[in-house]
């Protein structure tokens, strides 16, 4: 069965740094898509990147960059030159392409707390 | 363009009663999804509709249900509301089913059931 697993249910970060938020997913599906969202306490969830199976480059959105290992089934998310306002969860999804329909599966969500 | 909007953004309900929930998605976007948020559950997908038809479903009971319009517009509903149903619903809306469309989410609506 399709899993997204993220190991860090918090992290802290200085400001200006950079972080990196794990993620890792199981599917028998050669053909899917992760992304990243992001969810500030308000409540409305940010899509962050996308990455496909059969990309060939990892994913790159300003300061978000997406560290692909397809051997290790990770996709962690890299966040350079943190800033207060990063400070959320985040969240990362899936979806393959036997799944009927558009139906995301979320891992679990890492709570990122950014220092001045 | 405007993002997708839900309303109400937040509600209160009793125990037994029923509730309603409307998703209107970004202009051209055909599908939408629905996701319930908790804490303990996390983000769990409740359905998914594209021209008016349910695609997929999630393992909820059968007192969720929705529908969706000609518009796009979207509907859920929750009969005999329980105190476990207090969650974040989300909305999502991409231009259609495939692999790589984003899912854009709306701010949600927060249900309290007492």
């Amino acid at each position: 069965a399709q899993k997204i697993t993220q190991t860090q249910p918090g992290m802290f970060v200085q400001e200006k740094e950079a972080v990196t938020l794990d993620c890792t997913y199981d599917t028998s599906d050669p053909s899917y898509g992760l992304f990243w969202y992001k969810q500030p306490s308000s409540g409305e969830m940010i899509f962050l990147i996308y990455q496909g199976s059969y990309d060939q480059q990892n994913a790159t959105e300003g300061r978000y960059s997406l560290n692909f290992q397809k051997a290790r089934k990770s996709a962690n998310l890299v966040i350079s030159a943190s800033q207060l306002g990063d400070s959320a969860m985040y969240f990362c999804a899936m979806r393959d392409f036997y799944n009927q329909g558009g139906k995301l599966i979320f891992g679990q969500g890492t709570e990122l707390s950014v220092k001045p | 363009k405007a993002g997708v909007t839900q309303t109400p953004r937040y509600l209160i309900k009793t125990r037994g009663q029923q509730v309603t929930l409307s998703c209107s998605p970004i202009s051209g976007h055909r599908s939408v999804s629905w996701y319930q948020q908790t804490p303990g559950q996390g983000l769990q997908f409740l359905f998914e509709y594209f021209s008016e038809t349910q695609r997929n479903k999630g393992n909820f009971p059968g007192r969720f249900s929705g529908r969706q319009f000609s518009n796009s517009r979207s509907e859920m509903n929750v009969s005999t509301l329980e105190l476990g149903d207090s969650a974040l619903y989300l909305c999502a809306s991409s231009l259609s089913e495939v692999l790589q469309e984003t899912q854009y989410f709306g701010p949600g609506t927060r249900l309290l059931v007492l």
